[in-house]
């Protein structure tokens, strides 16, 4: 059952334009969500990231959005650049103790064409 | 290079055979995890460390699967009697104990092909 989905396998967009890409997810529990950027051969490295108590984070190029309401957070990339071109993964970690483990998305194919 | 690090980057064995995987995390940070990635998947929790101790494992890690992290700093994840099944990436990552700690940073992978 995948707790977090990511219904895009991939997105298209010309260099210069916004990418939209969306995250939805089921479980209640979860209070911190995040986006990961990853190569082939690479290991995931971390982008940007919201806590269930605000909706709305910015830095630089990067903005994730967070509608609680709905369980649907998106990360808006502006302007896009041919080098954001990669997988992004939307993440989310549950309130339960010590342990933050992530509960992943299968992740988005992101291609920015010049 | 203050980063996570892991060794080796890519491993090739042969079915039946035992492997084992180095991570070496940022420093400073107490909390270790290890996860696992297969082609067309995000990655999956399989445990997770606090200082030296394990304090939780995903179903995922079976009997054969065993992870240490002895003095609190680097981790090994051990596979015995690999199976085809075990060929994947293996993720390390690390996160601060305080502040933070919902930020896990990554290490390269190792990546595991067994034939």
């Amino acid at each position: 059952d995948q707790q977090v989905k990511q219904n895009s396998p991939s997105l298209s967009v010309q260099e210069g334009r916004i990418s939209i890409l969306n995250c939805d997810y089921t479980n209640s529990m979860f209070d911190y969500f995040l986006w990961y950027k990853k190569y082939p051969a690479e290991g995931p490295t971390f982008l940007i990231s919201i806590s269930s108590i605000k909706d709305k984070n910015e830095d630089g190029r990067f903005t994730v959005f967070l509608n609680k309401s709905a369980k649907h957070l998106s990360l808006h990339i502006v302007p896009s650049q041919p080098g954001d071109s990669a997988v992004y993964f939307c993440a989310a970690s549950p309130n339960a103790g010590n342990n933050r483990k992530l509960i992943w998305g299968l992740g988005t194919s992101l291609a920015v064409n010049p | 290079d203050t980063g996570v690090s892991q060794d080796p980057r890519h491993k090739i064995t042969k079915r039946g055979q035992n492997v084992t995987f180095r991570c070496d995390p940022i420093s400073e940070h107490n909390r270790l995890y290890w996860y696992r990635q297969t082609l067309g998947q995000g990655p999956e929790f399989l445990t997770y460390f606090q200082n030296e101790a394990q304090l939780e494992k995903s179903r995922l890690l079976s009997d054969r699967f065993s992870a240490e992290r002895p003095k609190g700093s680097f981790s090994t994840l051990e596979i015995q009697r690999t199976e085809q099944g075990d060929s994947a990436m293996y993720l390390c990552a690390s996160s601060e104990t305080s502040g933070r700690v919902n930020e896990q940073f990554f290490g390269p992978g190792t990546r595991l092909t067994v034939l």
